[in-house]
């Protein structure tokens, strides 16, 4: 069992370039959340999604985007990337929106020049 | 609004006990979790409070006053591979998990 995969690992980006982050979860899980950690700040939630076929947003959901077509999969897009983007995404999920433990991916770093 | 405090970093000495400290201010409670975080990885589990008092988990334990917001994570017989950071998260009353900025913790031999 894998778990949560992230793909890339890492990625440095153009600003302006549009970038689709991939999460991948084995687990059937429910619920899935993408968050940003940056130095200092600690995790910051960007968009979850309770269900399949439902999305919510986060604490940061500015200039991003996500879908949930089915239970496995939650892709992260960024239309058009900024600097200030540049950061450690990871990807996390848990079996209900109640208080089961979270379980979070390998995550992304993404540098945007 | 909601809010977690951490100290941003604390040092021990290996062999040592340490003990991380969590205050919360929240829109309900539901449970508080606590998760470790090597450098370059992802967080991983650790211990989960919903009721007042001590959970104890090997070397490590977690406790919870509900009425004082406060919890703390207690490390004992350290171990350099406890050098880490240590997040905690609150269950709000929507469900949402609501983050500390997490405490980085230098074992030192």
């Amino acid at each position: 069992i894998a778990g949560i995969t992230q793909a890339p690992t890492s990625q440095i980006l153009a600003a302006g370039r549009r970038m689709t982050l991939r999460c991948t979860q084995d687990m059937r899980h429910n619920a899935m959340y993408w968050y940003r950690q940056d130095l200092g700040l600690g995790l910051r939630l960007i968009h979850y999604s309770n269900t399949a076929g439902t999305t919510g947003k986060g604490e940061v959901p500015d200039g991003y985007s996500v879908s949930r077509a089915n239970t496995d999969d939650f892709p992260l897009t960024l239309a058009s990337a900024v600097p200030s983007q540049t950061s450690v995404y990871f990807c996390a999920s848990r079996k209900g929106q109640g208080a089961d433990t979270q379980y979070f991916g390998p995550g992304t770093r993404l540098t945007v020049l | 609004g909601q809010n977690i405090d951490q100290p941003t970093e604390m040092t021990a000495t290996e062999g040592a006990i340490v003990q991380i400290n969590c205050t919360y201010q929240t829109s309900g409670f539901n449970g508080l979790f606590w998760y470790q975080q090597h450098a370059g990885e992802a967080p991983t589990f650790l211990s989960y409070n919903v009721l007042d008092g001590l959970e104890e988990k090997g070397r490590f334990s977690s406790f919870l006053s509900r009425s004082k917001g406060y919890s703390y994570l207690l490390l004992k017989e350290l171990q350099m591979k406890d050098s880490a950071s240590y997040l905690c998260a609150v269950i709000d009353s929507n469900y949402q998990l609501i983050w500390g900025a997490g405490t980085k913790l230098i074992i030192k031999p």
